[in-house]
């Protein structure tokens, strides 16, 4: 039969601006959460984690913002370049120990 | 510090056949996690193997098993391949168990006729 392939939400930026990618998690007692670029062909590339008992971590670039009470992940790219173009997970763990849940993925196009 | 490796990184099979997947987590580290990636489905949990046991075992059918060596390394098969079971199968090395950081290898495409 046909098959249906996810609904992969995208987000078209210009190169020099700030991008940000949204993520709703499913379990409100997830302690760590992660964030992974994938381009064409190759593995999830991490970029930057945090743990529950923060709101807020920042990496070169990269910023990652966690709200408990929403359930609700944000990943912010700083001067966002071509090389940034790319799939982006992010993944929670449900305190069952390294098993990761990912989300659908949100594909970033950087326009030159 | 070399990275997580995985071979074959392509493979062709036909409905029936088995497959054995293998993977080198980064030095050092003990715990190893498989997922398939498909388009239908995202990435998907397969299981988890720390000190040569499995710890975590994702909703996929009894053909997929997996094992883990002393040194770490670790395979998967599927058994009785089916074409639903082409996909990207990707395999992620962690220091411990538990809450740890995962560092994805690149991943053995499977295509299956």
């Amino acid at each position: 039969g046909e098959s249906v392939g996810l609904h992969l939400p995208t987000l078209s930026v210009q190169e020099g601006d700030n991008s940000i990618i949204n993520c709703a998690y499913s379990n409100s007692a997830s302690d760590y959460f992660i964030w992974y670029k994938q381009e064409s062909g190759k593995g999830p590339q991490f970029i930057i984690d945090i743990r529950s008992n923060m709101d807020k971590r920042q990496g070169q670039r990269v910023t990652v913002l966690l709200n408990k009470t929403v359930k609700h992940l944000s990943l912010q790219i700083a001067a966002t370049q071509p090389g940034d173009s790319a799939v982006y997970f992010c993944a929670e763990n449900k305190n069952t120990g390294n098993q990761f849940y990912f989300g659908t993925g949100t594909s970033l196009t950087v326009i030159p | 510090k070399a990275g997580v490796t995985q071979t074959p990184r392509y493979l062709i099979k036909t409905r029936g056949q088995q497959v054995t997947l293998s993977c080198s987590p980064i030095s050092g580290h003990r715990s190893v996690s498989w997922y398939q990636q498909t388009p239908g489905q995202g990435l998907q949990f397969l299981f988890e193997y720390f000190s040569e046991t499995q710890r975590n075992k994702g909703n996929f059918p009894g053909r997929f098993s997996g094992r883990q060596f002393s040194n770490s390394r670790s395979e998967m098969n599927v058994s009785t391949l089916e074409l639903g079971d082409s996909a990207l199968y990707l395999c992620a090395s962690s220091l411990g168990w538990g809450l740890e950081t995962q560092y994805f290898g690149p991943g053995t495409r499977l295509l299956v006729l």
